[in-house]
């Protein structure tokens, strides 16, 4: 299957702090990716859906100005959390998609905790 | 109600036992559905994806969707200790049905499987 990889695989930070999280396809051109998060023992919540070179459309509930997303390529898109509160503690997860019929593939995630 | 259900388990059953997961689902607008694994503190490993009703074999796994019924299963030949991990269900609906592109996934709870060796 594809590849894709996220950086970093763990952050820890202060409370306040910014913190952004990269996802890249290695081996494919995603026109869409995808940022979920998940708490735990909890399923994998949709967040937002990136299409590159366009805004991201975020789900209801959602803050769009706390988590900006940006997709400057076909092989890479970021999150960056702003102003990141410990209630932001979670596991992130990107997916990519290469077209109509793709299936998504996830990366290895994100662990973020705020202190 | 949620769109997606899924018994979050734990399924504890003895090595080499055929293993069934199931998920229902309300949405009818899903066509396309697929199943992840995914061992702790990692991302989703896609193991079936299929978009059409009846059943999708591939190895060990036989993906079944039953679109009438609003019903799918994951069915698990001759388990393994490795097999041990959470099996998430998830589905979409097609292609710029939302007025947009791709839609994201929506997925079940995911059902916590645990082969005893």
């Amino acid at each position: 299957g594809a590849v894709v990889s996220q950086h970093p695989s763990r952050v820890i930070c202060k409370s306040g702090t910014s913190v952004k999280i990269e996802c890249r396809s290695l081996d494919f051109q995603a026109t869409t990716m995808f940022w979920y998060r998940q708490f735990p023992k909890q399923s994998l919540m949709l967040m937002a859906t990136s299409n590159e070179g366009s805004k991201a459309t975020y789900e209801q509930g959602v803050e769009k100005d706390k988590f900006l997303i940006n997709h400057a390529s076909l092989t890479l898109s970021t999150l960056t959390v702003t102003s990141a509160h410990p209630e932001d503690s979670s596991f992130y997860i990107c997916s990519a998609s290469g077209g109509v019929q793709e299936t998504q593939y996830f990366g290895p995630g994100t662990r973020l905790l705020v202190l | 109600q949620k769109e997606v259900e899924q018994d979050p388990g734990p399924l504890s059953v003895p090595e080499g036992a055929i293993v069934s997961l199931n998920c229902t689902y309300s949405n009818s607008a899903f066509q396309y559905f697929m199943w992840y694994r995914q061992y702790s503190r990692k991302g989703p490993e896609l193991l079936m994806y299929t978009y059409s009703s009846g059943n999708k074999e591939d190895g060990r796994f036989t993906a079944q969707v039953d679109k009438s019924s609003k019903y799918i299963s994951l069915f698990i030949r001759d388990s393994q200790p490795s097999d041990s991990a959470t099996y998430l269900c998830a589905m979409r609906v097609p292609w710029g049905y939302s007025g947009g592109g791709a839609d994201g996934l929506t997925f079940g709870k995911g059902t916590h499987l645990i082969i005893q060796p």
